[in-house]
């Protein structure tokens, strides 16, 4: 069982509102991801993190930023809410040791009206 | 860029049938990790694969690493209703600390 943790779980927000989505696990990870995911579809990767202060863009364009100033904790900020942010944001972390293995959180379900 | 095929994308089964997906890529993979997702959750591991050939269980879950290390296939036994969801492949190409996911195949099991 991964100990990673996403707050708030579900989230319903006017367009033009800034937000900010928490992430934090406690498995001492350096490499934690962000992924957005349309109910039932594949997941896109959005941004990524190595260590503190290490963060990446992913491999789907995003108007979210990220921020790594401790391990343990990878919030992402949208300033401008809007419609076409309506999504499943997904936070993973890993323990890279030569081969892959991520953990996922329970996600954020988040509604811009 | 690099590419899952995930097959099929969905499967209706009657409870107690077993079940196969396979996930194939033409890029060869260091690592092939097995996920199911239920609606409004995130994604929980199930099986990872480190070696080409190798060959996990975990209950009625098995799972295979391609010899050529380019595909997988997940196979659940005895299907019971709470292995509803949808099951993500997820491939982790050499040198790239990135997982490529597949598109997800989705599961219902008719009691």
């Amino acid at each position: 069982e991964a100990d990673i943790y996403q707050t708030p779980r579900y989230l319903v927000i006017g367009t033009g509102k800034k937000i900010t989505l928490e992430c934090s696990q406690t498995m001492g990870h350096d490499k934690m991801y962000w992924y957005q995911q349309d109910p039932g579809m594949e997941l896109h990767l959005i941004h990524y993190s190595y260590g503190v202060n290490s963060t990446e863009k992913g491999d789907l364009s995003s108007e979210s930023t990220v921020s790594r100033i401790r391990t343990e904790h990878f919030p992402l900020t949208l300033e401008s809410a809007r419609p076409s942010h309506t999504s499943q944001y997904l936070c993973a972390s890993s323990d890279y040791r030569g081969q892959e293995t991520q953990y996922f959180g329970p996600g954020t379900r988040l509604l811009v009206l | 860029g690099q590419q899952l095929n995930q097959s099929p994308q969905s499967m209706f089964i009657q409870e107690g049938e077993d079940v196969s997906m396979n996930c194939t890529s033409s890029s060869i993979f260091n690592t092939w990790l097995w996920y199911k997702q239920d609606p409004g959750e995130g994604p929980v591991l199930l099986i990872a694969l480190y070696k080409a050939g190798e060959l996990t269980s975990n209950g009625r879950l098995t799972a295979q690493f391609g010899i050529t290390r380019k595909d997988s296939f997940l196979n659940i036994s005895a299907s019971i209703p709470s292995d509803v969801g949808i099951y993500f492949c997820a491939g982790q190409v050499d040198s790239s600390y990135k997982l490529i996911f597949g598109s997800g195949t989705r599961l219902l099991v008719r009691p």
